[in-house]
């Protein structure tokens, strides 16, 4: 169990650039989630994928955001046009079981900075 | 509609000293289930401990016990023999059974340990 992994740690990037987030969750995990967290705040959902479906997404999540598991190993964040309000750290959750007590593993996280 | 709400931003404890953080929740959720999570300054969430709501015991993990109290909507995080490692931030979540496979968190508290 290496445990989850996201790549970069941290990224600074231009307002209007694209960027793109990578996330290894635990290899036997078919649930993954992505999560957003600005600074002095709890972190807020953003989309859920079982195996490479992606089953939920929130109101939170823009056009400008689009996040794949091709496989459903993997998965990708990637925002583009990034605002200045983009910036925040994403964290990548996974998980083996459903239900109520379902138990998330958490990554490091990415920040992001937009200048 | 679910929400948690951590009212302490921070808190100093001493070192080998007990503490109770507060969580209270509002859910429209006959049923549900609720975490904690610690964030130290690495930035990974870790899982503490869980509580369903239809448990009829306070959940506890080593040095962490829920002080569940349905009727008042709380779900309090007590740490027992506070160590200088528990200083981070504390997330309170919960999850609903209608709402899908968001957990929702509140803003957290920030505990300090001092030696």
């Amino acid at each position: 169990d290496t445990g989850v992994s996201q790549d970069p740690r941290h990224k600074i990037t231009k307002r209007g650039q694209n960027v793109t987030f990578r996330c290894d969750p635990i290899s036997e995990h078919n649930r993954l989630y992505w999560y957003r967290q600005t600074l002095g705040q709890g972190p807020e959902f953003l989309t859920y994928f079982q195996n490479e479906a992606q089953l939920e997404k929130s109101r939170l999540l823009s056009d400008r955001f689009s996040a794949e598991r091709p496989k459903g190993s993997f998965s990708t964040l990637e925002i583009q046009r990034t605002e200045q309000g983009d910036s925040a750290m994403y964290l990548c959750a996974s998980s083996g079981r459903q239900g109520l007590g379902e138990k998330l593993f958490f990554g490091s996280g990415t920040q992001l900075s937009v200048l | 509609a679910q929400k948690i709400t951590q009212t302490q931003p921070g808190m100093f404890v001493q070192e080998k000293e007990a503490v109770t953080l507060d969580c209270t929740y509002d859910t429209s959720d006959p049923s549900y289930g609720l975490f904690w999570y610690k964030q130290p300054s690495s930035g990974e969430m870790i899982f503490l401990i869980y509580q369903g709501s239809y448990d009829q015991q306070n959940a506890t993990e080593g040095r962490y016990s829920l002080n569940f109290q349905k009727a008042r909507k709380s779900a309090n995080l007590v740490i027992s023999a506070s160590q200088l490692g528990d200083s981070a931030m504390y997330f309170c979540a919960m999850r609903g059974a209608n709402a899908g496979n968001m957990l929702t968190f509140g803003g957290g508290t920030r505990l300090m340990v001092k030696p």
